[in-house]
């Protein structure tokens, strides 16, 4: 289970904290991904980060704004967004890797909604 | 980057039709794409991996071919928890979604 939490309206250029509980998988052992999803639009990729935490990529659309990190002794992920514009405006959902060294996702969370507007 | 293009946008389909999703790419990803299913107001779900692969769990009218730059998925008869949108994803490099396509009641 993938449970998203902090979502909230923020101004433009403010920031955020997104966390992401986990539990029913050994979390140390996954990569973990955020997702956005902009009303209406479709699914773009924004983040992953290995199993270690040790390694993170991001989307240039949110690279050097958004930070992802984990820590597993909580078995939480987090997704720290800075310098937020409307274009951020999404329900952002967390998403495992799944087994093997593909990227892409076989357990996802509800999703938070970030709204972005002054 | 790599672009992902779906086609058609919008289907509309009958329960019990075969219904055909082209996924292409703007470069080859080899077999490094999977398919989503995404119902209104939930979270996306894995449908297929490695192009062809079928996730656990999944109805085996579901299925997929491709590699390279194009791709597609069949239902090869359509039910109704399968009217949603169905989002292809490469994985060959970083990640990219297509656009999805939206399946509709006939």
């Amino acid at each position: 289970q993938l449970v998203e939490s902090g979502g909230d309206l923020v101004q433009p250029g403010g920031a955020l904290r997104l966390s992401c509980a986990v539990s029913g998988f050994t979390f140390s052992s996954f990569g973990m991904n955020w997702v956005r999803q902009a009303p209406g639009k479709g699914l773009e990729w924004v983040s992953i980060i290995d199993a270690s935490g040790g390694g993170a990529f991001y989307a240039d659309s949110v690279k050097g704004r958004f930070t992802i990190s984990r820590d597993n002794s909580k078995n939480t992920l987090y997704l720290q967004m800075n310098n937020l514009r409307a274009g951020d405006t999404a329900i952002y959902y967390c998403a495992k890797q799944a087994p093997g060294s593909g990227w892409f996702f076989d357990y996802w969370g509800q999703g938070a909604l970030v709204t972005v507007s002054s | 980057d790599i672009q992902m293009s779906q086609s058609p946008s919008t289907l509309s389909a009958s329960v019990g039709d075969r219904v055909t999703i082209t996924c292409r790419a703007s470069q080859s990803i080899h077999d490094w794409l999977a398919w989503y299913q995404q119902r209104p107001g939930k979270a996306p779900k894995l449908l297929i991996y490695k192009a062809s692969s079928l996730e656990s769990g999944v109805p085996l009218r579901f299925s997929g071919s491709g590699s390279g730059t194009e791709f597609t998925l069949t239902i090869s008869s359509l039910q109704p928890d399968d009217f949603a949108t169905y989002y292809c994803q490469q994985y060959n490099s970083y990640s990219t979604f297509g656009q999805g396509t939206k399946v509709e009641i006939k």
